[in-house]
């Protein structure tokens, strides 16, 4: 167990919808990243944390937000989707920022476009 | 943004062989590291290599990270089925606010 919590473990729904994942990082770590990972795509960086405020950016879309709140959990906002974003969302955290802070991954969600 | 290229991309091997997986780059990172993942379940964190030249040696694993930080192998020894996974190598292009992941090895070992 990684300590990482991410909910919920599938979603499907339909192209043109919204919907929001969720993150609940290791206690005591303050960055947050979520990737994006499918078959062809392999684990695409989209967007870090760091206590509260972005601290870096990836091939996140313009349909796609972030945030982390006070309590450093933190959610990812997927609008207008497209079948093309079906795929496995995973959200990583770490104690910090640098090279001896190694990523801990959640379970992921598991997103279906239909 | 900096590239990671994995080989082979599949590996099927019997119980008790070696193998090695290579990760490469044009580029230098500050650090790399190796994670194992599982069907169904995020990647784990195996090593992380920061000095050019380093070795670093878990069990029948063993770690290697190019002089120049550009590259790096993991070498396994006497493979048991339990090393089954995808092994992916990620490197640290900005002091901790960029990973960039490479594509992965698929490691198949049969009993």
């Amino acid at each position: 167990d990684s300590g990482v919590t991410q909910t919920p473990k599938h979603l499907i729904t339909a192209t043109g919808q919204r919907v929001t994942l969720r993150c609940s990082p290791r206690s005591g770590d303050l960055s947050v990243y979520w990737y994006q990972q499918s078959l062809d795509q392999g684990l695409q960086f989209l967007i870090q944390y760091y206590n509260g405020e972005e601290r870096a950016k990836g091939n996140i879309l313009e349909r796609f937000s972030a945030q982390q709140f006070p309590d450093l959990h933190s959610e990812l906002n997927l609008s207008s989707l497209e079948l093309g974003d079906s795929a496995l969302y995973f959200c990583a955290s770490s104690p910090g920022t640098g090279q001896n802070s190694p990523l801990h991954f959640g379970n992921g969600t598991r997103l279906t476009v239909t | 943004t900096q590239l990671l290229e994995q080989s082979p991309q599949f590996l099927s091997i019997q119980e008790g062989e070696n193998l090695t997986v290579y990760c490469n780059s044009s580029s230098v990172f500050s650090s790399l590291q190796w994670y194992r993942q599982e069907p169904g379940e995020g990647p784990v964190l195996l090593v992380t290599v920061v000095t050019g030249g380093e070795v670093k040696k878990l069990k029948r694993l063993t770690f290697q990270f190019g002089d120049a930080r550009k590259d790096s192998s993991l070498h396994i020894t006497a493979a048991q089925p339990g090393d089954t996974g995808l092994y992916l190598c990620a490197g640290d292009d900005n002091y901790g606010q960029n990973f960039v992941f490479g594509p992965g090895t698929r490691l198949s070992v049969l009993p």
